[in-house]
């Protein structure tokens, strides 16, 4: 495998299921992210992590529960989700640079989820 | 709160024609802007990146610019080819890591 994967890459459930997305990166970058992209809406972050701690968190409902027990892989644990919450999941994965330079990110396929 | 807006939402032209892009922002206080290629099923890929201090990038047949007093970029793509339908997107950098997107333009290039 190279680059960033993402399983599943399609995901149905019900309001009150309990399900998991998970990323992994291949790329050995130390900085991993959640996006969403919903139908009409620009892609939104949600989540960053560099070196496994949470370094952004962009308002998002805590229904939405990130994970990033090492540097390679992050999940998006998910519970109790809305009809709204329907979009595409998106992760992607950068090496954090120093002195103001900006990280190149590269993202995964995406999961894309529907919630009944 | 910066708002980046594309126009047009979509765009049909037929193969071999140069065609634009637009992208506009409402602060000009920004470290770079990128311009992403989004295909169905398989994620984002980064097509050029200009750093505030730039006017211009080129790849191929590919050419971005970026005027950050007026708020606005364009992504020009000369002899269209088929291959080039996707959603295009374009993203503002606000800093190191936090990219603010827009809606996106949906391309496609009729044979």
């Amino acid at each position: 495998e190279t680059g960033v994967t993402q399983t599943p890459r399609h995901l149905v459930m019900g309001m009150t299921n309990k399900k998991s997305l998970k990323c992994e990166q291949h790329l050995g970058h130390n900085a991993m992210y959640w996006y969403k992209q919903s139908a009409k809406k620009p892609l939104e972050l949600m989540f960053v992590y560099n070196f496994k701690e949470q370094t952004e968190n962009n308002s998002v409902p805590s229904r939405f529960s990130p994970e990033c027990p090492n540097s390679s892989h992050l999940f998006l644990h998910l519970h109790t989700l809305q009809p709204e919450d329907s979009a595409l999941y998106l992760c992607a994965s950068s090496q954090p640079q120093w002195g103001g330079a900006t990280d190149t990110q590269y993202f995964g396929p995406g999961t894309r989820l529907t919630v009944l | 709160k910066q708002e980046v807006t594309q126009i047009p939402a979509a765009l049909s032209v037929p193969e071999g024609e140069n065609l634009v892009l637009n992208c506009s922002f409402t602060d000009s206080a920004i470290y770079n802007l990128q311009w992403f290629r989004q295909d169905p099923g398989k994620g984002l890929t980064s097509l050029l990146l200009i750093q505030s201090s730039q006017r211009e990038q080129t790849s191929g047949r590919l050419n971005a610019s970026l005027d950050k007093s007026s708020g606005r970029s364009t992504l020009y793509i000369a002899a269209s080819q088929p291959g080039d339908s996707a959603t295009y997107l374009c993203a503002v950098g606000q800093g190191a890591q936090k990219l603010v997107f827009g809606q996106g333009t949906r391309l496609t290039i009729n044979p």
